[in-house]
């Protein structure tokens, strides 16, 4: 049973460019939610999509944005990178539907993006 | 706003003592779930334990477990018989299904 898949795991961009990011959730698992993981600190919620629709966002600005398929994986695009979005990505996946675990997320290991 | 705060930024203990990480949270919500993570070098945040907060039992998994005190709004993670393996960042985390709150970690180094 694999787990929550990231790639790449490493990024290197410049600034202005676009990047994508992308997450296969674990298993069984409906609901795919992006954080931002700056160095040293904790994760920040970017966004959560369930349903192929984003069902609820952080405090980040529209240049991130966001998409899920109907195999529940997702992607995360920031456009017009800025130095400040250097940071490691997590994804984490769950479960929203009917029974299960609904309260857990599950992380993968990861996207660092560094912005030149 | 829901805000989760870990006041201690680095610990070290030697093999095989027990350590205890503190964590504070505030929230207005009644019914809620926390969460400690840990994050070792190879940055995957891995699950050590959950509290669901309407429960009062204290949370246990093997060698880890809480003490919940929903009143003070305090949840500190003990590690009994630390192994050099248990050396981590260690992540405190307020929410649910939908959106995870962390503190600022703490970084917990076993000796040998």
């Amino acid at each position: 049973d694999a787990g929550v898949t990231q790639s790449p795991t490493h990024l290197i961009k410049t600034r202005g460019q676009q990047v994508t990011l992308r997450c296969s959730p674990k298993s069984g698992h409906d609901t795919v939610s992006w954080y931002q993981q700056a160095l040293g600190q904790g994760p920040q919620f970017i966004f959560q999509y369930y349903e192929e629709e984003e069902r609820q966002r952080g405090n980040f600005p529209d240049r991130f944005s966001g998409h899920q398929f109907p195999n529940y994986s997702s992607e995360l695009n920031v456009n017009a990178l800025l130095l400040g979005d250097s940071a490691l990505y997590l994804c984490a996946s769950g479960w929203r539907g009917p029974g299960g675990t609904k309260n857990i997320q599950y992380f993968g290991a990861g996207t660092r993006l560094s912005v030149l | 706003a829901q805000t989760v705060t870990q006041s201690q930024p680095e610990m070290s203990v030697q093999e095989a003592e027990t350590v205890t990480l503190s964590c504070t949270y505030d929230t207005s919500e009644n019914n809620y779930y926390l969460f400690w993570y840990k994050q070792p070098p190879s940055r995957q945040m891995i699950l050590v334990i959950r509290q669901e907060a309407y429960k009062q039992q204290n949370a246990t998994e093997n060698r880890f477990s809480v003490n919940f005190q929903k009143a003070a709004k305090s949840f500190s993670l003990k590690i009994s018989d630390s192994q050099l393996g248990d050396t981590a960042m260690y992540f405190c985390a307020f929410g649910g299904a939908q959106k995870l709150v962390f503190g600022q970690g703490t970084r917990l180094t076993i000796n040998p």
